[in-house]
């Protein structure tokens, strides 16, 4: 069964430290992997967009990285701001070989808290 | 965000009452989705249209019709609303299927009372 996994489910820190987000999953066959950051009451935003072929992305201070072999990612956030405070959320994409379809199987995401 | 418009932001409705959700985009993508959002469950596709008049059915698509007549308008209609449908709506859009990168709306939040 296509599944994506995420830990911690949520998270506090204090701002300026780094944090990193995990991200699980069990996905065939690969595509892509993405990782997502949504506001309280906004649509979700593109961090990073990685093949397999690409084991490290960085956006500024968020970097993702990519294990294909143990299909693991993380999301890693460097000197961490008020406006962080979000939930991140991993998302797979599979692609059929039936035509040129691929479907995004989605993790519930990574409340993250950034407190002053 | 990036040009994608969604109509209405909020909305409270009877149960028994049919209900229609705007998306309007001004990028010219080719594919547009809709999303449901709920506690406890990652964001699942309702539907999803690959052009003008092409559609197709997500996951979760039993309760809902959608139609795009036009490149820039996708609507998603709840035929005969039920408080399982209360949610938050996601519009999205992308140039290919599941390759690129995906935009997203400000969401729709339904209620069915």
């Amino acid at each position: 069964k296509n599944q994506v996994e995420q830990s911690p489910q949520s998270l506090i820190i204090l701002e300026g430290k780094n944090c990193t987000l995990q991200c699980n999953y069990t996905v065939s066959p690969f595509s892509n992997l993405r990782w997502y950051k949504q506001d309280t009451g906004r649509g979700p935003v593109s961090l990073t967009i990685m093949t397999f072929s690409e084991n490290t992305k960085s956006n500024g201070r968020y970097t993702a990285t990519l294990d294909a072999d143990t299909k693991q990612s993380s999301l890693h956030i460097t000197a961490s701001q008020l406006s962080d405070s979000a939930s991140y959320i991993c998302v797979v994409s599979a692609h059929f070989t039936a035509g040129n379809n691929r479907k995004l199987i989605w993790g519930l995401g990574t409340s993250l808290a950034v407190n002053p | 965000d990036a040009g994608i418009t969604q109509s209405p932001r909020h909305k409270v409705t009877e149960t028994g009452t049919p209900v229609t959700l705007r998306c309007h985009q001004t990028e010219n993508h080719r594919y547009m989705y809709w999303y449901r959002q709920d506690p406890g469950h990652g964001l699942r596709l309702i539907h999803y249209s690959y052009g003008v008049k092409d559609t197709d059915k997500g996951e979760v698509s039993d309760g809902y019709s959608v139609s795009r007549s036009k490149t820039e308008d996708f609507l998603l209609t709840l035929e005969s609303a039920t408080s399982s449908q209360t949610s938050v709506y996601f519009c999205a859009i992308s140039e290919g299927s599941g390759q690129g990168e995906a935009f997203f709306g400000q969401g729709t939040r339904l209620t069915v009372v």
